[in-house]
C-alpha cells in the first residue's frame, strides 16, 4: 500500500513564525503536492513538485514556498506564519506524468496561527 | 478554468436509505473525474474515478457515471451504512495534464443507525 506521512498532526504557531510542514511518501512516486483544506472551499492547491528540485505554483501560493532535495520528501514552509493561514493542510503524491494518476494523499496537518 | 460544483450539505441518512450527492462540472476538453472520501480523522482517498464519456466508475458500492452532455458525475448508493459517514469530493483534472486536480466543496454525509 501507498503510505504518505506528514509529521504533525497538530500544531500551534504564533504569528510571524517559520513554519515547516514535512511529507514523507515511500512509493518512488514522481509527483507530490500541497494543498490547503478549508471549510465550504474544499481543497486548493498550493504548490506541486513532479520531479526532485522541481516545483511549480498551484492557486494559492502566496505566502508559501516548497522545498523538495530527495524524492520521498516534500517540505511546506511558512516564512511568517499568519493568522489567515490557520487551516488542514494535506499532503499527495502520484505516480508519473498528468492527474489522470491517482492521488494519494496524507492524514493532514491542522495548523493553528495564533 | 475548470471547475466543480457539488451539492451542498450537510446530508443526514438513515441506514439502508439512498445517497446521491450531484456534482457538475466546467471544463474545457474531455477532463478524467473523481470522487474522493474523507472519513473522520483521516486524509483523502480515491473512491471511484472515471476518465471518458459514459465510463461508469464503482467501488464500495458506490457508482457514478461521467455524463458529457449534462456535465454530470453524480455520486449514488442504493444502501448506505454508518460506516459510509464521510465527507465526499468531487473532482476533475483536464486532459492536458498539468498536474492539478480541482476539487469541489465537499458534502458532509451522516448516516444514523
Amino acid at each position: 500500500d501507498v503510505k504518505v506521512t506528514q509529521s504533525s498532526r497538530y500544531l500551534v504557531k504564533r504569528t510571524g513564525e517559520k513554519v515547516f510542514l514535512e511529507c514523507v511518501q515511500d512509493m518512488d512516486h514522481e509527483n507530490m503536492f500541497w494543498y490547503r483544506q478549508d471549510p465550504g472551499l474544499g481543497l486548493r492547491l498550493i504548490y506541486f513538485s513532479y520531479d526532485v528540485k522541481m516545483k511549480e505554483k498551484g492557486d494559492i501560493p502566496e505566502g508559501y514556498s516548497v522545498s523538495r532535495e530527495k524524492k520521498e520528501r516534500f517540505s511546506l514552509i511558512l516564512e511568517s506564519a499568519s493568522t489567515n493561514q490557520t487551516s488542514m493542510y494535506l499532503c499527495a503524491s502520484s505516480e508519473g506524468q498528468g492527474t489522470r494518476r491517482t492521488q494519494y494523499f496524507g492524514p493532514g496537518t491542522r495548523l493553528t496561527v495564533l | 478554468g475548470d471547475s466543480v460544483t457539488q451539492m451542498e450539505g450537510p446530508v443526514t441518512l438513515s441506514e439502508e436509505a439512498f445517497l446521491t450527492i450531484n456534482c457538475t462540472y466546467t471544463a474545457t476538453g474531455y477532463p478524467s473525474l473523481f470522487w474522493y472520501v474523507q472519513y473522520p480523522g483521516e486524509g483523502l482517498q480515491l473512491l471511484l474515478k472515471a476518465t471518458k464519456a459514459d465510463d461508469k466508475g464503482s467501488n464500495k458500492g458506490f457508482e457514478a457515471t461521467y455524463r458529457k452532455e449534462t456535465t454530470s458525475f453524480h455520486l449514488e448508493k442504493g444502501s448506505v451504512q454508518v460506516s459510509d459517514s464521510a465527507v465526499y469530493f468531487c473532482a476533475l483534472s483536464d486532459e492536458e495534464g498539468d498536474y492539478k486536480l480541482s476539487f469541489g466543496a465537499g458534502t458532509t454525509v451522516t448516516v444514523r443507525a
